[in-house]
């Protein structure tokens, strides 16, 4: 049961532009969520969260949108740089597990010059 | 401050041959434990999950196994690998009240079984 869900597998975008990235989720008690960013032969990095009593939170060029009305939530990097391509993976912790996190399937971004 | 460490980077080893992965963790007690693997061009699979020595819970059925013989030592075994065990290996650790914090991953390890 994917809870978590990245619908684009891939986002090309020019450098300098904006990339906005989507995810979705399907079980409403989800309550915070996180963006990890992921190059190859490394690991996930964490980028950013934010937590469902907020609808923005922000950090330099990286925003994510919380629409929970839609179970919707988004990334923006503004402006897009050529080190920001990689893989951005939507987490969000399963409520009253033993930790579990679920992830989306990931979005590849491509900045091009 | 909390260090992970995930080895080897890379593993070329044939089919049939045994694995063992290894992943440590230090500047933390009690941490809970996980691998995950990333099939190419695939997203992030949970393979196996521990919250303390001794305990293992498997995700999938498959042909690994992992141990924790320590706090802070989380293993990944097989006895004889398939030729779909390829794909990159990654070792997480998290507080056990993981909400809010989520997992810091190790650097990986790529397997290839030829």
């Amino acid at each position: 049961d994917q809870q978590v869900k990245q619908n684009s597998p891939s986002l090309s975008v020019q450098e300098g532009r904006i990339s906005i990235l989507n995810c979705d989720y399907t079980n409403s008690m989800f309550d915070y969520f996180l963006w990890y960013k992921k190059y190859p032969a490394e690991g996930p990095t964490f980028l950013i969260s934010i937590s469902s009593i907020k609808d923005k939170n922000e950090d330099g060029r990286f925003t994510v949108f919380l629409n929970k009305s839609a179970k919707h939530l988004s990334l923006h990097i503004v402006p897009s740089q050529p080190g920001d391509s990689a893989v951005y993976f939507c987490a969000a912790p399963v409520p009253d597990s033993w930790g579990k996190l679920q992830f989306g399937a990931g979005t590849q971004v491509v900045v091009t010059p | 401050s909390q260090t992970i460490h995930q080895w080897p980077a890379t593993l070329v080893q044939p089919v049939g041959s045994p694995l063992s992965l290894e992943c440590t963790v230090e500047g933390t007690s009690n941490p809970n434990l996980y691998w995950y693997r990333q099939a190419a061009g695939r997203g992030l699979q949970l393979l196996f999950y521990s919250v303390g020595i001794g305990q293992i819970s498997s995700e999938v059925p498959q042909n690994l196994s992992a141990s924790r013989p320590q706090d802070r030592q989380f293993i990944l075994s097989s006895k004889k690998l398939l030729l779909s065990d390829s794909g990159f290996y990654l070792c997480a650790w998290s507080k056990r009240r993981v909400l809010n914090y989520g997992y810091t991953f190790g650097s990986g390890t790529r397997l290839t079984v030829v």
